[in-house]
């Protein structure tokens, strides 16, 4: 079955330290790839996205992730948090040919000053 | 600028009352979608249309029902049949239903039981 999982349910970093949130999925032919970030009370922004192009992807507000294909992961990082990181994050998968979206269950991130 | 509106923001419903949600966009996009999420939860789909007239019941449609008369406007009716409708509740949409084709979200509407 299709699937996304996100390895942490917290994460917790002083500010200034680099971010990593890890998001692992099922393996299929043509993934594409999406990171959201939600901050309270809020819908859900768009961060960056993997299509099949270059595999080191560059979003908003410093972060980047990693799409590798022998892993089947598409980490989330971000060299130096801002107090302004903290917020819960999804990474969400498509496949080609099918409508069906998959978010994973997020990732709480704390900074700390 | 282009976005998704929803409202009202914050809704109380009552026994066996019915409440609707509003979903409005003016991106010009084809598909939309509307999410439940719960506490500690990811998204659950309740409902999706590609086109207009045209809708999907989701995983979790049960106690919900939609309409899409006009491309921009996707409401969704919480019925007296949802005995837990207490939630926030996003509204998205994308410009097909490819898979490449990111969502945009609307700000949510959390509603709660009187």
């Amino acid at each position: 079955a299709q699937s996304v999982t996100q390895l942490d349910s917290h994460v917790s970093v002083s500010e200034g330290t680099p971010v990593l949130l890890r998001c692992n999925y099922s393996s299929s032919y043509s993934p594409s790839l999406f990171w959201y970030v939600q901050h309270p009370n809020k819908g859900l922004q768009l961060l960056l996205k993997y299509t099949s192009a270059a595999t080191l992807v560059k979003g908003i507000n410093g972060f980047e992730a990693e799409f590798k294909k022998s892993e089947t992961s598409f980490h989330l990082t971000k060299p130096s948090a801002h107090m302004s990181d903290a917020a819960e994050y999804f990474c969400v998968v498509r496949y080609t040919g099918g409508f069906k979206t998959i978010f994973g269950a997020g990732t709480r991130l704390f900074v700390k000053a | 600028d282009g976005g998704i509106t929803q409202s009202p923001k914050y809704l109380f419903r009552k026994e066996g009352q019915n409440v609707t949600l509003s979903c409005e966009q003016n991106l010009n996009h084809d598909a939309m979608y509307w999410y439940r999420q719960d506490p500690g939860q990811g998204l659950r789909l309740i409902y999706y249309s590609q086109i207009v007239n045209d809708f999907q019941k989701g995983d979790i449609a049960e106690g919900y029902s939609v309409s899409r008369e006009k491309k921009e406007s996707f409401p969704l009716t919480v019925t007296s049949a949802q005995k837990n409708p207490t939630a926030f509740y996003l509204c998205a949409s994308s410009s097909f239903s490819g898979g490449d084709q990111p969502q945009h979200f609307g700000d949510g509407t959390r509603l709660s039981i009187l």
